[in-house]
């Protein structure tokens, strides 16, 4: 069973609409929560991160947790082409000490 | 701020030679760091992660093994490859809310 879901698209969006990736995971002690970007052929980097329940936004970006139904979203508002990536989701447990665990990440493309 | 080092870029290799891939991270104290490989078009396979000096654990029983020798460096190693061990090679560090990942190392076993 794995322990971080992602769909992995490829989910098309037309450019300046709204973009929703979504991510569920199976361990229900997870408390640190990852969206990562990688562009082909490059190293992921890191979009932001959550914590708590409810929504968190930087610029153009919403990550959205749900610890109650298990799931993390990711909003990206007036999508770019540049936004053209795969989106990946990464879980972590209880502490600091915990291993961070990654879905095999949504292929998102934003057609002009 | 943080930064975190990875080498070598690419890296060709014959059946049966040792490896041994290097990062290092500044920045940061006590961070957590991990080793992920990536097959081409797949998502992230953890591979090692380490919270501390000499605190290694292994998420995949392979030819591979990692060791952590001072608080920020963090080195993958394999006495002899296999052709299944080609791929993308990346090692990530987090504390806290923060995370980062190396440039990575595309190791080609031939």
């Amino acid at each position: 069973q794995k322990e971080v879901e992602q769909n992995s698209g490829p989910l098309s969006v037309p450019e300046g609409a709204i973009a929703s990736l979504n991510c569920t995971y199976s361990d229900r002690g997870s408390q640190s929560f990852f969206w990562y970007r990688q562009y082909s052929g490059k190293s992921p980097e890191l979009i932001m991160s959550i914590y708590s329940n409810g929504d968190k936004e930087d610029g153009r970006f919403t990550a959205q947790l749900n610890k109650a139904s298990q799931y993390v979203s990711l909003l990206i508002r007036d999508s770019q082409p540049s936004d053209s990536a795969t989106y990946l989701c990464a879980v972590g447990g209880y502490s600091s000490a915990s291993k961070i665990i990654f879905g095999s990440g949504t292929r998102l493309s934003i057609r002009p | 701020s943080q930064t975190i080092h990875q080498w070598p870029a690419t890296l060709v290799q014959p059946v049966g030679s040792p490896l041994s891939l290097e990062c290092t991270v500044e920045g940061t104290s006590n961070p957590n760091l991990y080793w992920y490989r990536q097959a081409a078009g797949r998502g992230l396979q953890l591979l090692f992660y380490s919270v501390g000096i000499g605190q290694i654990s292994s998420e995949v029983p392979q030819n591979l093994s990692a060791s952590r020798p001072q608080d920020r460096q963090f080195i993958l190693s394999s006495k002899k490859l296999l052709l299944s061990d080609s791929g993308f090679y990346l090692c990530a560090w987090t504390w806290t809310e923060n995370s980062g990942f190396g440039s990575g190392t595309r190791l080609t076993v031939v």
